[in-house]
């Protein structure tokens, strides 16, 4: 298993473009996630999916646009990049809700994206 | 008050010493808790998880959860220089709403 793999690795956008970060497992998981990490911060939630064609906004949710059409993607898109957009992205999955017996999201490598 | 409190550090110690590193958290509903580890610009990877109050062990790491003091620590015994990494600690409420996490804190174990 790949696990959970992102591309790109690193981006440049200038202010006003747009990209999309892509997320794909190969885990069979139903629950996925988006976070984004600052300089010297925790990681915050963007958005996250239960399962296809369902998602809900995280905490910081702003400036972003997800979809979820299979099991295995969950594409992140910025359609008007800011430079407070700049930020490592990581996406993650889970099986199931956490248990007592069930460990819970597998984060992959990240995207670095600069927005200048 | 932040809901996770984490000191970030740098804390350095000498190869073979014992580690604690702790969080804080304000909110009592959270009831699973986790410890990430992070090397330099990779993702996290999941390190420990525990459910509710208590203590667990794996190999050099144990991890600690407090819930009536909302207090959770991680332990390492007999360091190594590979333990080098930025720490992070992680709860949920048991929902699917996501994780809430610490800073982080940086660890450096001096060879």
């Amino acid at each position: 298993n790949a696990g959970v793999t992102q591309t790109p690795k690193f981006r440049i956008l200038k202010i006003g473009q747009s990209m999309t970060l892509q997320c794909t497992q190969d885990m069979n998981h139903n629950y996925m996630y988006w976070y984004r990490q600052d300089p010297g911060m925790g990681l915050k939630l963007i958005y996250y999916s239960v399962g296809a064609g369902i998602t809900d906004k995280g905490e910081v949710p702003n400036g972003y646009n997800v979809s979820r059409s299979t099991t295995e993607d969950f594409p992140l898109r910025l359609e008007l990049a800011a430079p407070s957009q700049t930020s490592v992205y990581f996406c993650a999955s889970s099986y199931s809700l956490p248990s007592e017996y069930q460990e819970t999201q597998y984060f992959g490598p990240g995207t670095r994206l600069l927005v200048l | 008050q932040k809901e996770v409190e984490q000191d970030p550090g740098p804390l350095s110690v000498p190869e073979g010493a014992i580690v604690s590193l702790n969080c804080t958290y304000s909110n009592s509903a959270f009831q699973y808790f986790m410890w990430y580890r992070q090397y330099s610009r990779k993702g996290p990877e999941l390190l420990m998880y525990t459910y509710s109050s208590g203590n667990k062990e794996d190999g050099r790491f144990t991890a600690q959860v407090d819930k009536s003091s909302k207090y959770i620590s991680l332990f390492i015994r007999d360091s190594q220089p590979s333990d080098s990494a930025t720490y992070l600690c992680a709860m949920n409420r048991g929902g699917a709403d996501g994780l809430t996490f610490g800073k982080g804190t940086h660890l450096i174990i001096q060879p």
